[in-house]
């Protein structure tokens, strides 16, 4: 099982600042299938990006990822007061297609 | 319009069996490439990938639970039914189902979710 690492816990910034949230795995993901997912309180999960680096359906461009093999990272480039949430990433390139434990990003 | 909705109790009793179904629109089971998956998210933690059903009826399943999940489909009537044997108190949380294709290989879209309650 691949087991996701995200950095930070928690990131303390304000509205208009850039925000850049990483995720390591224990190993190799299998063509580069890393998904980020966006949660604010109360709803369910939003996809961001997928394949490392491809932008969701109506996602706006300030939202961005990167990465291969064991290091990615989202990286939003200016703070909406929208975007404080939490953003999970997640691994399906290999079976379990399991999760990481999250980034809070919240308001400085 | 792609739409998913979860349905279950929101109480069952530790040892019972839980069952939750997702009824879903906009999309069919028969189509190649689709899927629909389960994820739960005990309160105030992370998501957790559960199982996954696809068009061709191939499953997948964590390998955690893997002896208590049972997921099946039923394409006629668009729902995905999931099963969990013998639930624990710390199976207490929000289930989502979601859909996934081969236009992403994830979940794109998400139902609002289900928040079950594990409690003698």
């Amino acid at each position: 099982e691949i087991v996701l690492t995200q950095s930070p816990g928690i990131l303390s910034l304000s509205p208009g600042e850039r925000a850049t949230l990483s995720c390591r795995a224990s190993q190799s993901v299998r063509n580069s299938y890393v998904a980020w997912f966006q949660q604010r309180p109360g709803q369910a999960p939003r996809l961001l990006i997928f394949g490392a680096s491809r932008r969701a359906i109506g996602i706006p461009d300030r939202f961005s990822g990167s990465g291969s093999g064991t290091d990615f990272t989202l990286t939003i480039s200016r703070l909406e007061p929208e975007d404080f949430a939490v953003y999970f990433c997640q691994q399906y390139g290999t079976s379990p297609f399991t999760f990481g434990p999250g980034t809070k990003v919240d308001i400085k | 319009q792609i739409t998913l909705k979860e349905s279950g109790p929101t109480l069952v009793k530790p040892t019972q069996t839980l069952t939750l179904t997702c009824t879903f629109s906009g999309f069919s089971l028969r189509t190649s490439g689709v899927g629909v998956g389960w994820i739960r998210q005990p309160p105030g933690k992370a998501l957790e990938w559960l199982a996954l059903i696809y068009w061709n009826d191939d499953k997948r399943y964590s390998p955690s639970l893997k002896t208590s999940l049972t997921i099946t489909k039923d394409t006629s009537k668009n729902l995905v039914v999931l099963t969990m044997a013998s639930v624990d108190p710390v199976d207490t949380g929000t289930y989502y189902c979601a859909h996934m294709d081969y236009s992403s290989f994830t979940f794109d879209y998400w139902g609002q979710g289900t928040l079950v309650t594990v409690s003698s």
